[in-house]
């Protein structure tokens, strides 16, 4: 079956850095583009980077722009996003979510999310 | 910019739940629901406006294009309140969800 688990959220100090996974198992990594989508405490989805299912192309939220970096390493059917210089305002659940197709871009499977909490 | 309405929906079990999304830009038929409930991640229920994801229940429908959508949940089951968004895949990037419409227990 299909599985997202990300991992690496923690406890971060303001401007220091966080790497997140998530690896994906039960189908075919390629065929499919994997976001990174977060949510503060108690608000609202935030669509945040997407990188193309071959790695060609990167798109970002404007707010993580230069700040953050998705990879992706297909032979560990894996992706990740390098957050540096993190914020309060980062501060959230991370999900990683599944679109259908490359360009179907809705989400049809998500991850359980991990806690990212920025704070001196 | 999608804007949800209302922010939240007292109903009661069996009613009939009606949620608006409403696009600043055309979406043709590019949006999406998603249903959240406390502690877990979204689950897709609707795609390109009208058509139910695998295993969602007859009793959720959607309608719409262009800027004005509609999530209709027909005869409320206890499990359906919960916080619906909506999501848009026309214009990108970034994607953009909505602000949410909560569904709670009158």
């Amino acid at each position: 079956q299909v599985q997202l688990v990300e991992s690496g959220g923690g406890v971060v100090q303001p401007g220091r850095s966080l790497r997140l996974s998530c690896a994906a198992s039960g189908f075919i990594f390629t065929n499919h583009v994997i976001h990174w989508v977060r949510q503060a405490p108690g608000k609202g989805l935030e669509w945040v980077a997407v990188i193309w299912y071959d790695g060609s192309k990167e798109y970002y939220t404007d707010s993580v722009k230069g700040r953050f970096t998705i990879s992706k390493d297909n032979s560990k059917n894996t992706l990740y996003l390098q957050m540096d210089s993190l914020r309060a305002e980062d501060t959230g659940i991370y999900y990683c979510a599944r679109t259908p197709s490359y360009f179907e871009w809705f989400f049809d499977y998500w991850g359980q999310g991990t806690l990212v909490t920025v704070s001196s | 910019v999608l804007t949800q309405s209302p922010a939240t929906l007292s109903l009661s079990p069996g009613e009939t739940a009606t949620l608006s999304c409403r696009a600043s830009q055309s979406v043709d038929i590019y949006l999406a629901w998603y249903q959240q409930k406390p502690g877990q991640a979204p689950r897709l229920l609707i795609y390109d406006a009208s058509n139910r994801a695998t295993g969602i229940p007859a009793r959720f429908s959607g309608s719409g294009s262009g800027t004005d959508f509609t999530l209709t949940i027909s005869s409320l089951e206890p499990e359906d309140f919960a916080v619906y968004y909506c999501q848009q895949r026309k214009n990108w990037p970034p994607l953009t969800f909505g602000g949410g419409t909560k569904v709670e227990i009158k």
